[in-house]
């Protein structure tokens, strides 16, 4: 079972709408639940960032984590154009990232 | 800005030869990290460096190579290319030291490699 499984289809939305993106993890041990975001031919940079269950606010970016499930979720409000990206959760424990594949994300004007 | 850098951003090689990617970082950070990234996979870590005298594998190291010639040098290497080493490499850095300070990885702008 792969550490971090992210379901990499595709996603488009038209905009305004909300966007939801999910991932589960298999090993307890990870501490800290993160989404980076990626634009087309750049490299990654970091959305949001958490260690706890509960919910964080950012703007019109909320990241959900479920430790007793084992399941993280990013939520994107009023959804722009310029959220178009691909989005990659991602866990941390003992001094290193595992990431999932990644989600498309097209927010259609 | 203090920044990550990548050289080459582009590079098509041919099947047997060895190849350097080389990664700059003027963020004064500690760890250095070199990903791979393919359609359906992800991004897969390779090596990663804590500091310039310490070196680890990640989960794919295999036909691969690294180097920290400095605090904000590494380079990775690929003795022999194979085709299926083609696909986009990331370097990345970040602190070190407590309260998960390397979950914030700083990514490089990649470079796109094909090995024919």
């Amino acid at each position: 079972q792969k550490e971090v499984e992210q379901d990499p289809g595709p996603l488009s939305v038209p905009e305004g709408a909300i966007v939801s993106l999910n991932c589960t993890y298999s090993n307890s041990a990870f501490q800290y639940f993160m989404w980076y975001r990626q634009y087309s031919r750049k490299g990654p940079e970091l959305l949001m960032y958490t260690y706890s269950s509960g919910n964080k606010e950012d703007g019109r970016f909320t990241a959900q984590v479920d430790k007793s499930s084992k399941y993280i979720s990013l939520f994107i409000r009023d959804s722009q154009p310029s959220d178009s990206a691909t989005y990659l959760c991602a866990i941390g424990g003992n001094n290193r990232l595992a990431f999932g594949k990644g989600n498309q994300v097209v927010v259609i004007p | 800005d203090a920044d990550v850098t990548q050289t080459p951003r582009n590079r098509i090689t041919k099947t047997g030869k060895r190849i350097m990617l080389e990664c700059s970082q003027t963020k004064g950070h500690d760890r250095m990290y070199w990903y791979r990234q393919d359609p359906g996979l992800g991004l897969r870590l390779i090596y990663y460096s804590f500091d310039v005298k310490d070196i680890n594998k990640g989960e794919i190291s295999d036909g691969y190579s690294v180097s920290r010639q400095a605090q904000a040098k590494f380079s990775l290497s690929l003795e022999s290319a194979i085709p299926n080493q083609t696909a986009l490499y990331f370097c990345a850095t970040s602190l070190s030291g407590e309260g998960g300070h390397y979950n914030e990885q700083f990514f490089g702008p990649g470079t796109r490699l094909t090995v024919l």
